[in-house]
């Protein structure tokens, strides 16, 4: 049992490329999120999913976009890398019930934008 | 949306003192606050939470208490141990079991 797993764990992208980061859970849970993470700023939310086939905005979604085509995987896409992407993105799921909405974390990826 | 504040933004405690960290939230339709520590380099993971029909809640060195009233919870550690320097995030929920989550409090134990 893995959890929340994520790859890459490192990138360096070039301004203008694009890429996708991969999210995937073996704990059957409904929810998944992706967050970044920037020093002095806490976790934001980028998109999230609750369920499969759903996405929606987060708190800052512009420069990225997402895809839940199976239940245990859950994509975030950067369209056309910017140096203000600069970040550690993370992943994480949930049961997405009242009762269990603990948030599982994966590793993180350390993305940089050059 | 939800909005936490966390305060103070670095503390620093001798080991063996006891560390006090508050957070504030402004939805009072939220029902569950959790903690989670981050070390260094690695993932967040949760340490305890606590849920709107309680008001304190205990694990070990551990407590989180929650005044729904004033809209703030607490995060309690006892007899600090250099282990735990780490950052620690407070969260709440808010619609469609999303977290809104405070910028972070570094704590630092001193030997």
């Amino acid at each position: 049992n893995a959890g929340v797993t994520q790859t890459p764990k490192f990138r360096v992208l070039k301004t203008g490329q694009s890429m996708t980061l991969l999210c995937a859970q073996d704990m059957n849970h409904e929810y998944m999120y992706w967050y970044r993470q920037d020093p002095g700023m806490g976790l934001r939310l980028i998109h999230y999913s609750v369920g499969e086939g759903t996405t929606a905005k987060g708190e800052v979604p512009d420069g990225y976009n997402v895809s839940r085509l199976k239940k245990q995987n859950f994509l975030l896409g950067l369209e056309s890398a910017a140096p203000s992407q600069t970040s550690v993105y993370f992943c994480a799921s949930s049961p997405g019930t009242a009762a269990k909405n603990i948030q599982y974390f994966g590793a993180g990826t350390r993305l940089s934008v050059l | 949306g939800e909005n936490v504040e966390q305060h103070p933004s670095t503390l620093s405690v001798q080991e063996g003192d006891s560390a006090v960290i508050k957070c504030t939230y402004s939805d009072s339709a939220s029902n569950y606050f959790p903690w989670y520590k981050q070390e260094l380099g690695k993932r967040p993971q949760l340490i305890i939470d606590i849920r709107s029909n309680v008001g304190e809640k205990k694990d070990q060195r551990i407590a989180v208490t929650l005044n729904k009233t004033a809209k703030h919870f607490s995060l309690h550690i006892t007899e600090t141990q250099p282990e735990d320097s780490a950052v620690y995030f407070c969260a709440a929920t808010y619609g469609n079991n999303r977290l809104a989550f405070g910028k972070g409090n570094q704590v630092v134990v001193i030997p």
